[in-house]
């Protein structure tokens, strides 16, 4: 069965750091890219971060860049979120989820993650 | 302010049919493919369609999309109680190097 399993979520305080990972199975894991999604509470979808099947190539959102750092270990099907500097707004669900098709651009996420929930408070 | 437009709402009976637009420009749905997924409460979303009108095993050809220019539209047809769901569309931004998704359309099914 195709699976991913986010893992590292949790309350932390403003200023703090979190390690979020999502643990593949089910599919060849170093073929496809990555991506993390989040949803804050009773809202949309927003994008994380994408990193490539190698792993050469990293893309973020503006509203996170130089505080998140996306990685993946293929040796180990795990995909990674290093998050720092975490502000009261990056409290959400984080998803991992899955590019469907090979290729530089996920298109279509077609494995999700049951999500992680990060929560930001002091 | 989601760089994709969606409607916040769209309501009909049970098999009706019912349409869901997405609105970009041509950095995002003009020149990549469009995906819609749907999202029932508490749970991840889920793929409907890739590659602007593409279904993944197990959906059923209830649910079509179609793109035009820098629009997107998802058609759900036999609406049944169970599609009540937010739905997203998404896409690559080529100017923003990333997915962007729409606010998200919650479809009532009365």
């Amino acid at each position: 069965e195709v699976q991913l399993l986010e893992s590292g979520g949790g309350l932390v305080q403003p200023g703090g750091s979190l390690r979020l990972s999502c643990a593949a199975s089910g599919f060849t894991f170093s073929s496809h890219a990555m991506t993390w999604v989040r949803q804050f509470p009773g809202k949309g979808l927003e994008w994380v971060s994408t990193v490539s099947s190698s792993g050469d190539h990293t893309f973020y959102a503006d509203s996170l860049r130089g505080r998140i750092t996306i990685s993946r270990d293929n040796s180990q099907d795990t995909l990674m979120l290093q998050m720092s500097s975490l502000r009261v707004e990056d409290t959400a669900v984080y998803y991992c989820a899955k590019a469907m098709k090979p290729g530089l651009v996920p298109y279509g996420l077609d494995v999700w993650g049951q999500g992680t929930t990060v929560t930001v408070s002091s | 302010q989601s760089v994709l437009t969606q409607p916040p709402s769209v309501s009909a009976a049970p098999g009706q049919r019912v349409t869901i637009s997405c609105s970009g420009n041509n950095y995002n749905i003009g020149n990549n493919y469009v995906s819609w997924y749907h999202q029932l409460p508490g749970t991840a979303p889920k793929l409907l369609i890739y590659d602007n009108n593409k279904r993944p095993s197990g959906i059923p050809d209830r649910f079509s999309g179609s793109k035009s220019g820098t629009s997107a539209t998802l058609v759900i047809t036999g609406l049944q109680t169970g599609d009540e769901a937010d739905y997203y569309c998404g896409t690559w931004d080529t100017t923003l190097s990333g997915v962007v998704f729409g606010g998200g359309t919650k479809l009532t099914v009365l």
